[in-house]
């Protein structure tokens, strides 16, 4: 089955210290992909998202994610982590031509100051 | 704008009753669906629209109902609550049915308890 898959389940980290999360999909052909991230207590939002051309996308508050077709990966990256990262991060894609999107069991992210 | 506005935020039900969340968005979207979230499992499709008088089953399907008779509306029924539906519940839209086209949109969420 067409699915998204994120194989951190929580990650405990220093203010500062580097962030990459985890995101692997299994659909063959066009994809659209993206990290949404969840604070305590709040819906959804996006992070970034990609759907073609360069395969580095750069999304708020300095997160970016690298589409790697090779891969199968779409990993988030961040250079260093603030408190206010702590919140939960959800990947999810979609096939081209689609119109379900699917979700990863999503990562906790716990910064510690 | 409002978004995609959902109520109630949170609700209480015991086992049997019925109940229906409501979802509405004003942006003229589309494709809507709804998500449970849980624990562990992340958001998982229930169903989801294409426009007026299309909907179909995502995921998770059963004990749930909706319709969609109007852009805006896209309501979401339990017939039967049973505690297995205890849920944190999300309704989210997008522009156009193209996937290609953009983003979800998320509404704040609907904490259901069922006892």
């Amino acid at each position: 089955a067409q699915s998204v898959s994120q194989h951190n389940h929580h990650v405990i980290l220093s203010e500062a210290a580097s962030l990459e999360l985890g995101c692997n999909y299994s659909y063959g052909g066009t994809v659209n992909l993206f990290w949404y991230v969840q604070y305590p207590g709040q819906h959804l939002q996006l992070l970034l998202k990609y759907f073609s051309g360069d395969p580095l996308v750069k999304g708020i508050k300095g997160f970016e994610a690298e589409f790697i077709k090779s891969k199968f990966s779409f990993n988030l990256r961040k250079p260093s982590v603030q408190w206010s990262d702590t919140a939960e991060y959800f990947c999810a894609g979609i096939p081209g031509g689609y119109q379900k999107v699917t979700f990863g069991t999503g990562t906790k992210l716990q910064v510690i100051p | 704008n409002a978004g995609v506005t959902q109520t109630p935020k949170f609700q209480v039900l015991k086992t049997g009753q019925s109940m229906t969340l409501q979802c509405a968005q004003d942006m003229n979207h589309e494709y809507m669906s709804w998500y449970r979230q849980d624990p562990g499992m992340g958001l998982r499709l229930i169903h989801y629209s294409v426009g007026a008088g299309i909907t179909d089953q995502g995921e998770v399907p059963n004990g749930y109902n909706v319709s969609r008779s109007t852009t805006e509306d896209f309501p979401l029924r339990l017939l039967s609550a049973a505690p297995s539906q205890t849920s944190v519940y999300f309704c989210a839209s997008r522009l156009n049915v193209d996937s290609t086209t953009g983003e979800l949109f998320f509404g704040e969420g609907s904490r259901l308890t069922v006892l």
